[in-house]
Order: structure tokens, then C-alpha cells, then sequence
């Protein structure tokens, strides 16, 4: 199984950027180009907003991107906005055709 | 529109078993591989199990391993999630997904339902 951690809470004030880490193990994001972020209100179920690491579904605003570096991946939202306050998660594919999930990261807009 | 309807979910006592029904519209179902995901109440996303788009191939996280089985029914658009010897540690929201890619067993999800609420409790 994987086990992908991410910091529990990440704010910033609106227009300025922000960055999500996801840090992996051998056998999920440093093996695998699959990584995926999710966006989730509260109340509501996830939204695809990266997936392959920095490709965005059509509807995602640019202001979202996707890197990876070894086992990290990251999440960046550039010019923060209110809308954005939500639960991020991250996702790999693993080695053991698992999928793994990230614990969540809450970010807040200041 | 594309959609995803779970049902099925509800107050099972420890041991029992529940199975759960995800209904697919909009798309042509059997192009795609479909997951569950699961959420404790005030927790992250867990992954659960998937089935190709043929189901063919299956796969189980360790936590629900020989206790819960995926199944679908092309024919009638349907996902399922038969869940036996229920613990508590099964409490959760379970959405159904939709991979991202035609054929691709493990991509992202882009499709996702409103989820069905399990919740296992004597």
C-alpha cells in the first residue's frame, strides 16, 4: 500500500502562491508518472484538478499546477482566491496495483 | 451528464453484510475501468478496490482484502461493492469513481459520485 504524506495545513493570502508537497515512497511517486491532486469541499465529493502529474482536465484553471522532483510531488495554486479554501489530496499509483492516497492537506485563505 | 448514483449504504451491525450499487450515465460504461474510494467521517480519501473495463482484473486494498469483493454488470451500467464481515473501521462515505482513460485500469478519477454513507455499529 502507499503511503504518500502531506503537510496537514497550508495558508496564504489572496494572490500569493502556495505549495503542496507530497512526498512518496520507492514504490509510488518515484516509480510512476501517475500522480494526481484532488480538490474537496467540505460536503461535496473530490474534484480532479491534476493528473500525470501537471496535466489539468479541461474546466481547471491554469492557476493550478503540477510538478514532480524524485519521490515529491507538488501541488502549486498560484493567485490564490477564496474559492480555493479546500481539502487537497494527493494520489499515486503504486507498485503493488494500489492506489494511494495522500492524508490531506486543509489550505486556508487568509 | 455524466454521472455516478451509489446506493446501498446504511446501519449494519459488526460482522454483517452490506452490498453497494453505483449506477452509471452519460458515458459509455464499459469503455471504463471504476474504483472505490472511501472516506471515515472526518478523515482523508482511501482507496478501496477497482475492476477493469471488463472485469477481468481486479484489485483490494489490504484493509478490505477477502472480506469485500468488486464486481460489475456491464450490461446494466452498474458497479457493485459487496462488503461481508463488517467491522467498524468500515464506517465511511463510499464514492464510486470513474478512471480518467478508456480501457486503463488504474488512472486518475474524473468522475466521481456523491458517495453512500456505511456505517457498521452494533
Amino acid at each position: 500500500q502507499s503511503a504518500l504524506t502531506q503537510p496537514a495545513s497550508v495558508s496564504g493570502s489572496p494572490g500569493q502562491s502556495i505549495t503542496i508537497s507530497c512526498t512518496g515512497i520507492s514504490n509510488d511517486v518515484d516509480h510512476y508518472n501517475y500522480v494526481s491532486w484532488y480538490q474537496q469541499h467540505p460536503g461535496k465529493a473530490p474534484k480532479l484538478m491534476i493528473y500525470d502529474i501537471y496535466n489539468r482536465p479541461s474546466g481547471v484553471s491554469n492557476r493550478f499546477s503540477g510538478s514532480k522532483s524524485g519521490n515529491t510531488a507538488s501541488l502549486t495554486i498560484s493567485g490564490l482566491q477564496a474559492e480555493d479554501e479546500a481539502l487537497y489530496y494527493c494520489s499515486s499509483y503504486t507498485t503493488a496495483r494500489t492506489q494511494g492516497f495522500g492524508g490531506g492537506t486543509k489550505v486556508t485563505v487568509l | 451528464e455524466v454521472q455516478l448514483v451509489e446506493s446501498g449504504g446504511g446501519l449494519v451491525q459488526p460482522g454483517r453484510s452490506l452490498r453497494l450499487s453505483c449506477a452509471a450515465s452519460g458515458f459509455t460504461f464499459d469503455d471504463y475501468a471504476m474504483h472505490w474510494v472511501r472516506q471515515a467521517p472526518g478523515k482523508g480519501l482511501e482507496w478501496v478496490s477497482g475492476v477493469s473495463w471488463s472485469g477481468g482484473d481486479m484489485g483490494y486494498a489490504d484493509s478490505v482484502k477477502g472480506r469485500f469483493t468488486i464486481s460489475r454488470e456491464n450490461a446494466k451500467n452498474s458497479l457493485y461493492l459487496q462488503m461481508n464481515s463488517l467491522r467498524v473501521e468500515d464506517t465511511a462515505l463510499y464514492y464510486c469513481a470513474r478512471v480518467k482513460t478508456v480501457v486503463v485500469t488504474h488512472d486518475a478519477f474524473d468522475i466521481w459520485g456523491q458517495g453512500t454513507m456505511v456505517t457498521v455499529s452494533s
